[in-house]
Formats: structure tokens, C-alpha cells, sequence
């Protein structure tokens, strides 16, 4: 079985300051992740994936992640915060090896303080 | 390249009567997926299709969801009849002719329910 964890359903970070979600993942096999953002009556977007080839991935809009197996952790993060990054957060898990069946995190309300 | 469309964007019904979501997946696109997301929680697989074939419904309530893909195109979801707790978005969502567990999924937009 395979599944995610998202540390704080809100976050809240002033305009220019580091943005961090935190995600946790739990897998038998070794995994694929992804974090997709939703803005306000949308559908969902693929920020950034990890496949293997790098430990630290980079997205768009200035995001990046980094997979640590010790830690079991693929936590997104941004430099400067945007008021254009304030939505939802997810974090998915694939299985490698098996069908496309993402499962996903409970997600994360980011909002940006002027 | 055209999203993925879904029809209707809202849809506000009565409990106990049926409704059904439409979707067209990215031209070429044969794999293709139906979530329900419920307020606060991700998303969560109802359905997936690989082309016109059915490759995952154990979370699919059988009693009362329904869908189909004609022709490994456009698919619909049905409800019927609708229950409170399916108040939600429905989320289509279409991936790569190559498939893959590594591949993107590209989502449409929604269709949010309620039901009164």
C-alpha cells in the first residue's frame, strides 16, 4: 500500500519569504511523487515530479522538491513566496512498477500575507 | 493542444435523483480517469480506463455510479440516485498514449455537485 501525509492543511507565509510544505510518503516499492497545485475552481496542475534521475527536483513557477529516502520526505519549497502561489497543494504517490493510480495527499492551503 | 473538457461546470440537484458529468480527454490520450474530491480531502480515484477497457473501479460504488467510454473517447460518469455525501467535485483526468506510473496526469476543471 502506498500513501501520503501533508503536514498542515494551512500554511501561511508573508509576501518574499520561503515557502514550505511538507509532504511524507509511505511506499513498499520505490515510488514515484509528484505535487500538483489547484487554484480557486480549477482543476488540478502538475508543479513538479520525482522519476529518480535527480534527488532535487525543479518545477515550475519557482518551485522545487527534494526526495529524501532516509526521511521519507518530498517537501516543496519556494524562495520567495508570490501572492500568485496562494491555492491548494497536493502531494501524490505512484507506485513504480504498477498501474498509474495516483494516490493523493489531503492537501495544503497555502495563503500569502501581504 | 485543448485541456481536458467536463461538462457541467455545477450542478445542484435533489437527493435521490440522477446526474450524470461528461468528459473529453486530450486528443490521443488513452488512458483516462475519474476522481471524486471531496471539500478538504484530495482527490480520490472512482474509475480509470485504458482506452474503452475498465483497468480500475474497486472504489467505485457499483450501486449507485456508473460510467462509460465510448469508443475510448469521451466517457460519463453517472450518479443515480445521489446521495448527500456525494456533494463533491468530479475531477476527469487523461494521461499519455504511452502510459506509465511515471507519467503526468492532465485534469480538467471540475464539476462541482451538490446535492439539497
Amino acid at each position: 500500500a502506498q500513501s501520503v501525509t501533508q503536514l498542515g492543511s494551512h500554511v501561511s507565509v508573508s509576501e518574499g519569504a520561503l515557502v514550505l510544505l511538507r509532504c511524507n510518503y509511505s511506499s513498499s516499492v520505490p515510488p514515484y511523487l509528484f505535487w500538483y497545485v489547484q487554484y480557486p475552481n480549477q482543476g488540478l496542475q502538475l508543479l513538479l515530479k520525482y522519476t529518480s534521475a535527480a534527488t532535487l527536483v525543479k518545477g515550475i513557477n519557482g518551485f522545487e522538491a527534494e526526495f529524501k529516502k532516509s526521511e521519507t520526505s518530498f517537501h516543496l519549497t519556494k524562495p520567495s513566496a508570490h501572492m500568485s502561489d496562494a491555492a491548494e497543494y497536493f502531494c501524490a504517490v505512484n507506485r513504480r512498477g504498477g498501474n498509474e493510480k495516483l494516490t493523493f495527499g489531503t492537501g495544503t492551503r497555502l495563503t500569502i500575507i501581504p | 493542444e485543448a485541456g481536458v473538457a467536463q461538462s457541467p461546470r455545477y450542478k445542484i440537484i435533489e437527493k435521490r435523483q440522477s446526474v450524470a458529468f461528461w468528459c473529453n480527454p486530450i486528443s490521443g490520450h488513452a488512458t483516462l480517469y475519474w476522481y471524486q474530491q471531496i471539500l478538504g480531502q484530495g482527490p480520490k480515484l472512482l474509475i480509470q480506463f485504458q482506452n474503452n477497457g475498465v483497468v480500475d473501479d474497486s472504489q467505485l460504488p457499483k450501486d449507485r455510479f456508473s460510467a462509460e467510454r465510448l469508443k475510448g473517447v469521451d466517457s460519463t460518469l453517472k450518479i443515480q440516485p445521489a446521495k448527500l455525501e456525494d456533494s463533491a467535485v468530479y475531477l476527469c483526468a487523461s494521461s499519455s498514449p504511452s502510459g506509465g506510473a511515471s507519467y503526468e496526469q492532465y485534469f480538467g476543471p471540475g464539476t462541482r455537485l451538490t446535492v439539497t
